[in-house]
């Protein structure tokens, strides 16, 4: 198994759709963190969780709801998304939420909104 | 705060040759870490090199090696013997009292 897997691979949905998108590591990392990849634009750090809390949350949109249920689990919930939301989400874990030491990324999730 | 900036969007070079990735980054603070990633394509971003910034000694992994300028806020990445599996997206990025900071990318292309 990776280290970090992210499930679906590929998502397409409309405006008023509700979809989640799902991290999974299993590496006993106690930091996860969402990016969000824009074609020609610096990753955007979304959020991060250690040890299951939220210690960042960046100026997110409600529209994107994270959750943590466990060290090794993270979701992405959509709702009402709008097509500039259109990106690679990268979810990533790294062993405490300094992010000092090595990130280590899923393959992403690509996410189409129409 | 701090930004990291990658001027080249495209780079190529030929197989075997050594290619140079530039890294510029701002910042106020003394002590932090710069690091450069790889994403192959449809592949996971992974961590190729990392740098201290009060080591002045330059970190090298393999075929790697960073020019790490402190004065002048500079990070560059030099690639010896180009491979073809070298060809991805190169992600400069920047820690240090706050989150990770990635710069925009630079699309390295091997030409056989």
């Amino acid at each position: 198994e990776t280290g970090v897997t992210q499930t679906p691979r590929h998502l397409v949905m409309g405006m008023t759709n509700k979809k989640s998108l799902k991290c999974e590591q299993h590496l006993g990392h106690n930091a996860m963190y969402w990016y969000k990849q824009s074609a020609k634009k610096p990753l955007e750090l979304m959020f991060v969780y250690s040890l299951e809390e939220r210690v960042e949350n960046n100026s997110v949109p409600s529209r994107f709801s994270p959750e943590c249920p466990n060290s090794s689990h993270l979701f992405l919930h959509l709702h009402t998304l709008q097509p500039e939301d259109s990106a690679l989400y990268l979810c990533a874990s790294s062993q405490d939420g300094t992010g000092l030491g090595e990130l280590f990324f899923g393959e992403g999730s690509r996410l189409t909104v129409l | 705060a701090q930004t990291v900036t990658q001027s080249q969007p495209e780079m190529s070079v030929q197989e075997a040759e050594t290619v140079t990735l530039s890294c510029t980054y701002d910042t106020s603070e003394s002590d932090y870490y710069l690091f450069w990633y790889k994403q192959p394509p449809s592949r996971q971003m992974i961590l190729v090199i990392r740098q201290e910034a009060y080591k002045q000694q330059n970190a090298t992994e393999n075929r790697f090696s960073v020019n790490f300028q402190k004065a002048a806020k500079s990070f560059s990445l030099k690639i010896s013997d180009s491979q073809l599996g070298d060809a991805a997206m190169y992600f400069c990025a920047y820690e240090g009292a706050q989150k990770l900071v990635f710069g925009q990318g630079t699309r390295l292309t091997i030409n056989p």
